[in-house]
């Protein structure tokens, strides 16, 4: 059973460009989640999402983050026109629908990198 | 809101020594807590879990338990080993939260041979 998939690893992109991140869950995970590190610190929870739907976005920035899961393929974090700050580790994590404290699986992680 | 505070590292210890990480938390309801184990360049693998009060999480040694009256989770092995060499992570999930995970601010951890 593959475990959390994202892609790609590492990415850079220069001020102003855009940023796609892709997360596909693991097999029979409907839930999804993002979250970003930033140098030398913890996670910081973004967005949840299931099929279609955005369940908490509590944590996304207001302006130029993004994040869907359409109901055939991966779930993306897109940041549009990206800044030197957006520069971290973004990780995308899944969970089956057996409740509110069914264990999140982690994926390897996407490093964005601003130029 | 709910927040978690770890040990302050970097932690350094010979092979086979005892590894004590401190970690304690605050929550408004009744959270699920986890401790999660990032290797160098790697994603975060959940270590051990404990879901109400005097529960005991067990993996590979590590070992947690959940001390409500002092709000801890703290992370203890009896002989590390350097494969342990990581970043550790504590984190809650409340149950008055739509299941986002609150993670401290991490630990690395070094052992040397």
């Amino acid at each position: 059973n593959a475990g959390v998939m994202q892609n790609p690893r590492h990415l850079v992109r220069r001020r102003g460009q855009e940023a796609r991140l892709r997360c596909s869950p693991m097999k029979g995970h409907s839930h999804v989640y993002w979250y970003r590190q930033l140098p030398e610190e913890g996670l910081k929870f973004m967005v949840y999402l299931q099929k279609e739907n955005i369940i908490d976005e509590s944590g996304m920035p207001k302006e130029r983050f993004s994040a869907e899961f359409p109901k055939e393929g991966p779930s993306i974090l897109r940041i549009q026109q990206v800044v030197r700050g957006d520069s971290a580790a973004y990780f995308c994590a899944s969970s089956t629908d057996r409740g509110l404290q069914e264990t999140q699986y982690f994926g390897p992680g996407t490093r964005l990198l601003v130029l | 809101g709910d927040s978690v505070t770890q040990m302050e590292g970097p932690v350094t210890l010979s092979e086979e020594a005892f590894l004590t990480i401190n970690c304690t938390y605050t929550a408004t309801g009744y959270p699920s807590l986890f401790w999660y184990v990032q290797y160098p360049g790697e994603g975060l693998q959940l270590l051990l879990k404990a879901t109400k009060a005097d529960d005991k999480g067990s993996n590979k040694g590590f070992e947690a338990t959940y001390r409500k009256e002092t709000t801890s989770f703290h992370l203890e092995k009896g002989s590390v080993q350097v494969s342990d060499s990581a970043v550790y992570f504590c984190a809650l999930s409340d149950s008055g939260s739509a299941r986002q995970l609150t993670f401290g601010s991490g630990t690395q951890l070094t052992v040397l041979p």
